[in-house]
């Protein structure tokens, strides 16, 4: 137990469909991640939130709308997406700021299909 | 473009023997390098953090160390048991944000 939570931990949707998935912390972190993970690849960064402001976005597909509305919660919201999409979405937090190194905090993740 | 390469995808050891992991960068200038560990089906879990101005680190068996002017990271993992097995991932960080990963090395300790 990580102090991250993610749901739901999967999902199936179809490419017309219009889903979010959420992570939750109460570890005090002030900076959230969203990242992709697809078979035989790096993580992908896709989104990062600094004190509940966007201050990352990795090139990501309008498909995708993250959403933070305090530091505690993040949301990925998806729409019409595309069987590409299908990935393991990890949710990380940590504390930054201050000479910044701080560790990532991961959720146990949300396993996508989409068909 | 930035590159984090772990250059081998898996590797299989006996027992005991102490495990080595590769992690070279190209195109980044890392203010420090974090090495995580990840389970099937779970999320990375953060292991060790080594700094630009740092050569090596040690916690209990493990070891990092980091080399900025050849770019590269060795991770080992020393009197190596079964429960060691798993996929082991470099990341990078600069900016006060951006942490970027490598594809990981899936480790197989054979008893």
């Amino acid at each position: 137990e990580t102090g991250v939570t993610q749901t739901p931990r999967h999902l199936v949707m179809g490419m017309t469909n219009k889903k979010s998935l959420k992570c939750e912390q109460h570890l005090g972190h002030n900076a959230m991640y969203w990242y992709k993970q697809s078979a035989k690849k790096p993580l992908e960064l896709m989104f990062v939130y600094n004190f509940k402001e966007q201050t990352e976005n990795n090139s990501v597909p309008s498909r995708f709308s993250p959403e933070c509305p305090n530091s505690s919660h993040l949301f990925l919201h998806l729409h019409t997406l595309q069987p590409e999409d299908s990935a393991l979405y990890l949710c990380a937090s940590r504390i930054s700021g201050g000479g910044d190194t701080g560790e990532l905090f991961f959720g146990e993740g949300s396993r996508l299909t989409v068909l | 473009s930035q590159k984090i390469e772990q250059n081998s995808e898996a590797l299989n050891i006996q027992e005991g023997k102490t495990a080595t992991l590769t992690c070279n960068y190209t195109n980044y200038s890392p203010a420090y390098l974090q090495w995580y560990r990840q389970d099937p089906g779970r999320g990375p879990v953060f292991l060790l953090l080594i700094r630009e101005n740092e050569k090596e680190k040690r916690k209990e068996r493990l070891k990092v160390t980091f080399d900025t002017t050849l770019k590269q990271s060795l991770f080992h993992i020393t009197a190596s048991q079964p429960a060691d097995s798993a996929t082991y991932l470099c990341a990078l960080g600069s900016s006060a944000s951006k942490i970027i990963f490598g594809s990981g090395t899936r480790l197989s300790i054979r008893p």
